[in-house]
């Protein structure tokens, strides 16, 4: 089926340091999401992104967070500076439209430091 | 506040009997209610999927029974296989949203 790839699987990061996410989604598709899984906790939603713009964050997704995707490439979320707490396993996900069957990728683990 | 509570925590059946996983919501604007499933080292995929309008919805061996008025759903998988054995995640969307409130999981373990 359709495939999200996330580069890389895990990331390990100094504290105050910036990361970067990637992820590649499904091709065509025109929707895209980020969401935060703390180890033993539930997926927690974070942002959506549709046509160059965030359309929905949570209150997850701190000012120190930002996400792009210039000219169709990776769809990326950045942290500048990390936290300690920003610890855990990030899901990236994409959709064709609204209402529509979303597909995730297998998620970055990132681990401050 | 948890808006989606999931349990249990994990499960273990017997092959060939029926697993039930539960789940509860909060908010009555949610309109789509879909189960995930995760194998280790693997995205999460949607299994099934249901919205308010039906009370029940089958799929093969799988099938959610809704209850609107107890804010409640529930996913059975008749005649469990070891394949089955994963980790499934239920979740719900509010309405005019595109994100989903997901449950902590259940980590399912089918016996041969």
């Amino acid at each position: 089926g359709p495939k999200v790839l996330q580069i890389p699987s895990h990331q390990i990061i100094d504290m105050g340091q910036m990361v970067t996410l990637n992820c590649d989604p499904v091709s065509n598709h025109l929707y895209f999401y980020w969401y935060k899984q703390i180890l033993g906790q539930q997926m927690e939603f974070l942002v959506n992104f549709y046509n160059g713009k965030v359309m929905e964050k949570s209150k997850l997704f701190k000012d120190q967070f930002s996400v792009e995707r210039p000219d169709g490439s990776y769809f990326t979320l950045k942290i500048q500076p990390t936290a300690l707490e920003d610890s855990a396993v990030y899901f990236c996900a994409s959709s064709s439209g609204q209402n529509t069957e979303v597909f995730f990728g297998k998620g970055t683990r990132l681990t401050v430091v | 506040q948890q808006q989606v509570r999931q349990s249990p925590q994990s499960l273990t059946v017997w092959e060939g009997e029926t697993a039930i996983l539960n789940c509860s919501y909060e908010d009555s604007t949610f309109d789509y209610f879909p189960w995930y499933h995760q194998f280790p080292g693997e995205s999460p995929a949607l299994l099934i999927a249901i919205r308010p309008v039906s009370n029940k919805k089958e799929d093969g061996r799988f099938t959610i029974f809704f209850n609107k008025r107890e804010k409640k759903f529930s996913l059975h998988i008749a005649d469990s296989q070891p394949g089955d054995s994963a980790t499934y995640f239920c979740a719900a969307r509010p309405t005019g949203y595109q994100n989903f409130y997901f449950g902590k999981g259940t980590s399912l373990t089918v016996i041969p």
